[in-house]
């Protein structure tokens, strides 16, 4: 199993800032994604954070705007860039260990 | 990418028994069968996975037909903490990833159980 953390929870942010969420994991694992869930929609792929090298964007998804990085097994932060009140949603971390996928609580953010 | 479809919500009271059926028409050989479950305000939580017949855990069975289909959750003896979202997903490598073996998150099923 992997247990997930994500920083910070929740945010209320302001448009046109920006905003870096962490996620941790127990275990060093390989597969690593960004998820989205807007307001009573189901998850959507962002990306696939990949560990040395540049992350992979689902369709609708650019790095300008959801810059990830992965510095090691563990670690990840998405970043929500140039924020405007359509990014409010919950972004989830999650990853693969063994054959199975575990999600992160999320980090629910709202832009004002 | 297999597609999937679930009834979009259920209805129950405690101590029956509720089985969701999702329906994957389109299952490719080598393709794995996933059902996660969602509260409010958390992230999925991984219920169980099969490929064929039957799989049970403490949690939940999973009952997958000779064609596969389609598969059905069925969870013993649902109480009031089982009201949530159930999600039935589809893929060759039993997770969600990106790219051709990237998996889609569907509507899922809204169960609601009543006391």
């Amino acid at each position: 199993s992997a247990v997930i953390s994500q920083k910070p929870s929740r945010d209320i942010c302001q448009r046109g800032t920006s905003l870096t969420i962490q996620c941790q994991v127990d275990s060093q694992v390989t597969m690593m994604f960004w998820y989205r869930q807007q307001p009573g929609q189901s998850l959507t792929l962002i990306a696939t954070a990949n560990q040395g090298s540049e992350a992979t964007y689902e369709s609708g998804f650019v790095i300008d705007k959801f810059p990830i990085s992965r510095p090691n097994l563990t670690f990840s932060t998405l970043t929500v860039s140039n924020m405007s009140p359509e990014d409010s949603s919950i972004y989830l971390c999650s990853v693969v260990a063994g054959e199975t996928q575990y999600f992160g609580p999320g980090t629910r953010l709202l832009v004002l | 990418l297999a597609k999937t479809t679930q009834p979009i919500s259920m209805d129950s009271y405690e101590g029956q028994e509720v089985n969701i059926t999702c329906s994957h028409n389109n299952i490719a050989t080598n393709d794995y069968i996933t059902w996660y479950q969602q509260f409010p305000s958390q992230g999925p939580r991984f219920i169980i996975q099969g490929y064929k017949t039957k799989v049970t855990n403490e949690v939940a069975s999973l009952f997958i037909p000779a064609d596969r289909k389609s598969s059905t959750l069925s969870l013993p003896r649902v109480s009031l903490s089982d009201t949530a979202v159930y999600y039935c997903l589809v893929g060759d490598n039993g997770y969600s990833g990106g790219g051709a073996d990237g998996l889609t998150f569907g509507k899922g099923t809204h169960l609601i159980i009543q006391p």
